[in-house]
């Protein structure tokens, strides 16, 4: 019974690198989302999907990039880091057919620092 | 898009005393409102929703009033304990997408 599982917990990176956020749900959640939280503040929503091969915008798309082959995982890509893409990650999915009405799950985060 | 504002930023209130914390919304067609709550280095975690066709509702120590024509809604904690410590964020939903407040820090004293 994993939920939606996050991996890494941590990372540091440099300035200019690239790396992907991994999140995946064992729920069959067809909707999923990417949220991000700078310290002392609230979530700010990534990006966002509703099904299989279907991905949208959210509040702050950029510099960063998502895909969505399988209904299970809905990864998350980070092409040149920048010190203000410093914070922490969470993803999240809700029910099939249920929207907007359903709760969403959370996964544990992943505490991003670029140096 | 819809804007969550949530207040108080802070809140500190002695053990056994009721807390309350209140949000308002600016899109008329969100219909879900979710609360979390969020301890240090954990996760946000649903502890009550409230949908747009109900006016309040009471899960044990915690209840959600929702107010449609003003677009606000309302956190209450009665008997609070010191495990209330953490912070609260109230949300909207809209479509597909939650948009979240700031958050409420409360912090329970003994």
């Amino acid at each position: 019974n994993a939920g939606v599982t996050q991996t890494p917990k941590f990372r540091i990176l440099k300035i200019g690198q690239s790396m992907t956020l991994q999140c995946a749900q064992d729920m069959n959640h067809n909707y999923m989302y990417w949220y991000r939280q700078d310290p002392g503040m609230g979530l700010k929503l990534i990006y966002y999907s509703v099904g299989a091969g279907i991905t949208d915008k959210g509040e702050v798309p950029n510099g960063y990039n998502v895909s969505r082959s399988t209904t299970e995982d809905f990864p998350l890509r980070l092409e040149l880091a920048a010190p203000s893409q410093t914070s922490v990650y969470f993803c999240a999915s809700n029910p099939r057919g249920g929207g907007s009405n359903q709760p969403q799950h959370f996964g544990d985060g992943t505490r991003l620092s670029i140096l | 898009g819809e804007n969550v504002e949530q207040h108080p930023s802070t809140l500190s209130v002695q053990e056994g005393d009721s807390a309350v914390i209140k949000c308002t919304y600016s899109d008329s067609a969100s219909n879900y409102f979710p609360w979390y709550k969020q301890e240090l280095g954990k996760r946000p975690q649903l502890i009550i929703d409230i949908r747009s066709n109900v006016g309040e509702k009471k899960d044990q120590r915690i209840a959600v009033t929702l107010n449609k024509t003003a677009k606000h809604f309302s956190l209450h904690i009665t008997e609070t304990q010191p495990e209330d410590s953490a912070v609260y964020f109230c949300a909207a939903s809209t479509a597909s997408k939650l948009t979240f407040g700031t958050g409420t820090r409360l912090q329970v004293t003994l």
